[in-house]
C-alpha cells in the first residue's frame, strides 16, 4: 500500500516551454500532497503545500506564478513548471500524506521527475 | 543553526558492519521521526517511523529516539551492499498544530557497504 506515482520520470525541454509533472496516489486518498525539489547530493528542498480544493500553499522564495499547483481530486496533483529556463533543471518529487494511516504525518513519496531544460 | 542537523558522511562499510547513522534536532516540538531511505535518481522511501522515546526494531533496522538529548539513530545490523543509499531523517510537529504537515529533513547521509 501507500503508493505514489510521477509521470513522467523525465522530460527535456526547450528553454521557454512549459512543463507538466503529475503526481497520483495510487492507493489511497490524499488530502495533502507536497512538492520538493532536489539538487544533486542535497537534501529535499519543500516547494509548496498542496490541498484538495484550494490554493497551494508555497515556501518562502518559491514563485507561484512560475510554479503552477493544482489538486483537483484526492488522489492527483499537477505541478506546472512555467516558462521554463534551463536553471530549473532539477529532480522534483512530490510525496502524499495518507491521512486514512497511522501516523498521519507519514509522507510516501513518488519516484521523482527529472527536468532538463535546454 | 539548522534545526535539524545529521551527518553528511559519505560513509563506507564493509558487508556485514553495524552501521550507525545520527540526527540531532533543536526543536522540542518535533514528537514524528522518520527514517527514508533514497537511492540514487529515485524518490525517497520510508523505512521506518517513531514518536516516542526509546527503540522501535524492525527486521536488520532498529530506530532509536531520545527526546531529552533531541538525538535520533537509524541502526542497521548486517549491512549488504543493497544497503549502499543515502538515509535521509526526518521529523514533523504534531498534525493538529500549526505547521504540522511538513517534514523537516536533515541533510542525508550517503551510506557505502562494500563486499
Amino acid at each position: 500500500g501507500a503508493v505514489v506515482s510521477q509521470h513522467p520520470s523525465r522530460v527535456i525541454c526547450k528553454s521557454g516551454t512549459s512543463v507538466k509533472i503529475e503526481c497520483r496516489s495510487l492507493d489511497f486518498q490524499a488530502t495533502t500532497m507536497f512538492w520538493y525539489r532536489q539538487f544533486p547530493k542535497k537534501s529535499l528542498m519543500l516547494m509548496a503545500t498542496s490541498n484538495e480544493g484550494s490554493k497551494a500553499t508555497y515556501e518562502q522564495g518559491v514563485e507561484k506564478d512560475k510554479f503552477l499547483i493544482n489538486h483537483a481530486s484526492l488522489t492527483l496533483s499537477t505541478l506546472t513548471v512555467t516558462s521554463a529556463h534551463p536553471e530549473d533543471s532539477s529532480f522534483y518529487i512530490c510525496s502524499a500524506r495518507d491521512s486514512g494511516r497511522v501516523p498521519r504525518e507519514t509522507q510516501y513519496f513518488g519516484p521523482g521527475t527529472r527536468l532538463l531544460v535546454l | 543553526q539548522k534545526e535539524v542537523e545529521q551527518d553528511p558522511g559519505p560513509l563506507s562499510v564493509p558487508e556485514g558492519a553495524i552501521v550507525s547513522l545520527n540526527c540531532t534536532y533543536s526543536n522540542s516540538a518535533f514528537q514524528y521521526f522518520m527514517w527514508y531511505r533514497q537511492y540514487s535518481r529515485k524518490g525517497p522511501e520510508l523505512l521506518m517511523y517513531t514518536y516516542s522515546s526509546g527503540n522501535k526494531e524492525d527486521g536488520r533496522f532498529t530506530a532509536q529516539v531520545d527526546k531529552s538529548s533531541k538525538y535520533i539513530s537509524l541502526f542497521i545490523r548486517d549491512s549488504q551492499p543493497s544497503d549502499s543509499a543515502t538515509y535521509l531523517c526526518a521529523m514533523n510537529r504534531e498534525v493538529l498544530t500549526g505547521g504540522g504537515n511538513k517534514l523537516t529533513f536533515g541533510t542525508g547521509t550517503q551510506l557505502k557497504v562494500e563486499l
